[in-house]
């Protein structure tokens, strides 16, 4: 069963527009989620994780129990936030990501 | 402090044959894990060693084992291999308990298996 699902694989936003990036879990305890982040020709990072509910480079996810949402958003865009862009959910003994969503933010 | 690194960076392995593949953690980390990136898909998890004990499995067939050394590095091995075994494999390093994910992550490059 997919454990997390992020819908859109191609996201394209203005510069300064607001973006946000879906993702849905499925899980029924209580989870650990967090969104990574791949710039071109770079590792895989952890852009932030909802333990910490902290707001990393203008992005904040807020977890959503009721609608097992943990959806990223941003504001204003910016052409440095295009990227590729993962959920990831740990469920204690095992990790599961999305399959990603390509952001790209137009000039 | 030196990140994670992972060799080799290519790899192409027959169907049938067996692989190996490395992985050094960044300084300090005592928990690796690894994962499988087919393309266009996000990293699934294989498994993942802490202290070089086995500390949590995906859904992957025994064919794909691990281990992890005393200074933790970690090894990768998959037995005859198959086709659908072509991915890009990532290692990912922590300082962590027996609890993962709770400390962030770091990856590795990767490698590139082709299997033909």
């Amino acid at each position: 069963a997919q454990r997390v699902t992020q819908p859109e694989k191609l996201l394209s936003v203005f510069k300064g527009a607001p973006v946000e990036l879906k993702c849905n879990y499925s899980y029924s305890g209580s989870p650990e989620l967090f969104w990574y982040v791949q710039y071109s020709r770079q590792r895989l990072q952890l852009l932030l994780r909802h333990i910490s509910r902290e707001s990393i480079k203008g992005f904040t996810a807020d977890l959503n129990k009721g609608e097992t949402s943990f959806h990223l958003k941003k504001p204003f865009a910016q052409e440095e936030d295009s990227a590729m862009y993962y959920c990831a959910l740990n469920t204690g003994n095992q990790f599961y990501f999305g399959t990603g969503t390509s952001l790209t933010v137009i000039p | 402090e030196t990140g994670v690194t992972q060799s080799p960076t290519h790899l192409i392995k027959t169907r049938g044959q067996q692989v190996t593949l490395r992985c050094s953690s960044q300084s300090g980390h005592n928990t690796v894990s690894w994962y499988q990136q087919a393309l266009g898909q996000g990293p699934q998890f294989i498994f993942q060693y802490y202290r070089e004990e086995e500390n949590g499995r995906g859904n992957f067939p025994p064919r794909f084992s691990g281990l992890q050394f005393p200074n933790y590095s970690s090894e990768l091995n998959v037995n005859a291999l198959e086709l659908d075994d072509s991915a890009l494999y990532l290692c990912a390093s922590s300082l962590g308990g027996r609890r993962q994910g709770v400390y962030e992550q770091y990856f590795g490059p990767g490698t590139r298996l082709t299997v033909t």
